[in-house]
């Protein structure tokens, strides 16, 4: 199957710094990519999409200026999370679709945020 | 508005057979998959239903009505390893995005 590769799988940072995580579709092209946000023994809360050569679609609720999403080609997009604070600390996940692909999606092996 | 409804957890005893059952309400439907997850880990892909009726594949089987927006997974002839949590997620062919329900926590007795 197709491959997803999320970078880096933990980080710890200080309050107040910005972290980069980075989603990459190995094997296929991806218009499309997912940034879902994940807390222990809870579901996959959708942040946003997003979609390359335009900007992310966020979701209610999601602060675009702290989750910054860039799609720059059809094989990577990167979530950074500006000014991290404690209650930022989450498991975070990245899925993609491949081009025409209607309903699987390829995970990436998630990204564990810890904010000190 | 999207919500999908599962239940929570489920307990099943290895060798058995068990469903986990799916009802989903959405703005337009495009179909209906199963992501299994380990703890700690990402989901992965078991299967999608986008037409109504049975799609197997190996232990798992999947089952779509769409009339009744429900769905759910038969897993058979249960392992330890398949203890894990069983998401079922509706896509929308209005706004194109993928919906997760909050997942049920399969647990296997030997």
């Amino acid at each position: 199957g197709a491959v997803v590769s999320q970078h880096p799988s933990r980080v710890i940072c200080k309050s107040g710094t910005s972290v980069k995580i980075e989603c990459r579709s190995l094997d296929f092209q991806a218009t499309t990519m997912f940034w879902y946000r994940q807390f222990p023994k809870q579901s996959l809360m959708l942040m946003a999409t997003s979609n390359e050569g335009s900007k992310a679609t966020y979701e209610q609720g999601v602060e675009k200026d702290k989750f910054l999403i860039n799609h720059a080609s059809l094989t990577l997009s990167t979530l950074t999370v500006t000014s991290a604070h404690p209650e930022d600390s989450s498991f975070y996940i990245c899925s993609a679709r491949p081009t025409g692909n209607t309903g699987e999606l390829f995970f990436g092996e998630g990204s564990r945020l810890t904010v000190l | 508005g999207q919500s999908l409804e599962q239940p929570s957890e489920v307990t099943a005893v290895e060798g058995a057979i068990v469903q986990i059952n799916c009802t989903y309400q959405t703005s337009g439907f495009y179909g209906l998959s199963w992501y299994q997850q380990h703890d700690g880990g990402a989901p992965t892909f078991l299967s999608y239903n986008a037409l109504d009726g049975l799609e197997e594949t190996g232990r798992f089987s999947s089952f779509l009505s769409r009339s009744d927006s429900y769905g759910y997974l038969l897993l058979q002839e249960l392992q330890m390893k398949d203890s894990a949590s069983y998401f079922c997620a509706v896509r929308s062919n209005r706004d194109d995005k993928i919906i997760f329900g909050k997942g049920t926590r399969l647990h296997i007795l030997p």
